[in-house]
């Protein structure tokens, strides 16, 4: 019954290894989203995708690699991962992604650890 | 210059009193959507209440409601009766224009309610 799920929920790791995070949604949108949450708790768009297309992509890192196989799909690849990329990762998607009453609903997050 | 503030980093509210949550804006763009999100201890975001900047009225969510004042450019969350169950961070959201829903997040506002 998730409507927006994410794996792993935890997720601990050594400098310098590559990640996935995955994100799948079964509420049929179109539009998927990936979110930084800092130490501060401040939130921060990094990418988003369209019926599996790049519609947004903000001032990340190259280290990191949105990818989306169909539109309930996307998932989040992060090379050689650095002390600074700890944070909860969250996955959102919207019916449409563009548009007044668009709204995004958020998976439950992922807390990268790097040590 | 932000875009949104929150200006409450904390607030305390006894059970069943209302509390307000302050979220200023900023934007040159006649067309644009304000959210307000909770996110409990346990981290997920939770979706509560959406104002279009065309909406004649403000929104109301059972016991959320949002005080749109446009031409302060505030949209402030209003919490009825409050439970101990709403103890969480808030957060404002906004969406600009009518392109692509890139949400840009307030820094937050911690509720702590109080038996």
């Amino acid at each position: 019954d998730t409507a927006v799920s994410q794996t792993p929920k935890y997720l601990v790791t050594q400098m310098g290894n590559d990640k996935s995070i995955k994100c799948e949604q079964n509420l049929g949108h179109d539009t998927m989203y990936w979110y930084k949450q800092d130490s501060k708790k401040f939130l921060k768009i990094m990418f988003s995708y369209n019926n599996k297309e790049l519609i947004i992509n903000e001032t990340v890192p190259n280290r990191f690699s949105p990818k989306s196989p169909d539109k309930a799909h996307l998932n989040l690849h992060i090379n050689s991962l650095e002390l600074g990329d700890s944070a909860v990762y969250f996955c959102a998607s919207s019916p449409y992604g563009r548009g007044g009453t668009d709204t995004q609903y958020f998976g439950p997050g992922t807390r990268l650890t790097v040590l | 210059a932000q875009k949104i503030t929150q200006t409450q980093p904390g607030m305390f509210v006894q059970e069943k009193e209302a509390v307000t949550l302050d979220c200023t804006y900023d934007t040159s763009d006649p067309s644009y959507g304000l959210f307000w999100y909770k996110q409990p201890s346990s981290g997920e975001m939770i979706f509560l209440i959406y104002q279009g900047s065309y909406d004649q009225q403000n929104a109301t969510e059972g016991r959320y409601s949002l005080n749109f004042q446009k031409a302060r450019k505030s949209a402030n969350l209003v919490i009825s009766a409050s439970q101990l169950g709403d103890s969480a961070m808030y957060f404002c959201a906004m969406r600009e224009g009518g392109g692509y829903n890139k949400l840009i997040f307030g820094a937050g506002t911690r509720l702590a309610v109080h038996p």
